[in-house]
């Protein structure tokens, strides 16, 4: 069965800590991995799609990576705007995606 | 662009109401989705629409019908909802068709209220 484990659950930082969300994850033949961030009563906004282990991809203080097994974001520096709940999702069929339970992230002033 | 607008933002209804949700978008995507979510839980899948066609049905309750009148709108018809329904109602689309198009784009959302 397709699975996809969020840790930590929650994770608080103060600005400028720097920090990485983890996203392990079990898929029969991966589509693609999917990182959102989400605000409170928003819809998720797209971050990154990463398709095969070893991609890389950038946006401001985020980073996001990808092994056979897990996805790191890798958050440099952040300031409190940075504060939400950040999903991961894998795409395993078509049009599917299994979702982890969410960080959430809070950065403190 | 990669804007998918929903209305309204807030809904309230009684059980006994018949309600509409809408969703739009203009970025030319042939796959539609809508999600229900709860308080701290993930997106969960209702329905998938690819090329208007219905694709995907998550076993969802008949109380909620979906409609796809052209690629570029999505609705989803209330009826006789109960207040477990209350939730936060999520449309996404996909570009479809290409490989590495799968990427879905959410909405801002609905939150209806059953009262």
């Amino acid at each position: 069965e397709d699975q996809v484990t969020q840790s930590p659950e929650a994770l608080r930082l103060q600005e400028g800590e720097s920090s990485s969300l983890n996203c392990s994850y079990t898929v029969s033949g991966l589509r693609g991995l999917f990182w959102y961030r989400q605000d409170p009563g928003k819809g998720p906004e797209f971050l990154f799609t990463l398709y095969s282990a070893g991609e890389e991809k950038e946006k401001e203080r985020l980073k996001a990576t990808l092994t056979k097994k897990e996805s790191f974001l890798h958050i440099t520096a952040p300031k409190p705007e940075d504060s939400a709940t950040y999903l991961c999702a894998v795409q395993a069929g078509a049009q599917k995606l299994v979702f982890g339970q969410g960080t959430r992230l809070t950065i403190n002033p | 662009d990669t804007e998918v607008t929903q209305t309204p933002k807030h809904l309230v209804m009684g059980m006994t109401n018949k309600k509409s949700l809408k969703c739009e978008q203009h970025m030319g995507h042939r796959a539609m989705y809508w999600y229900k979510q709860k308080a701290k839980k993930p997106p969960e899948l209702m329905f998938v629409y690819s090329y208007e066609k219905l694709s995907i049905n998550e076993s969802v309750p008949s109380r909620f019908s979906p409609e796809c009148p052209n690629s570029s709108l999505l609705n989803l018809h209330l009826h006789a909802l109960q207040p477990e329904d209350s939730a936060l109602y999520l449309c996404a689309s996909s570009q479809e068709g290409q490989p590495n198009t799968d990427t879905q784009y959410f909405g801002p959302g609905t939150r209806l209220t059953v009262l």
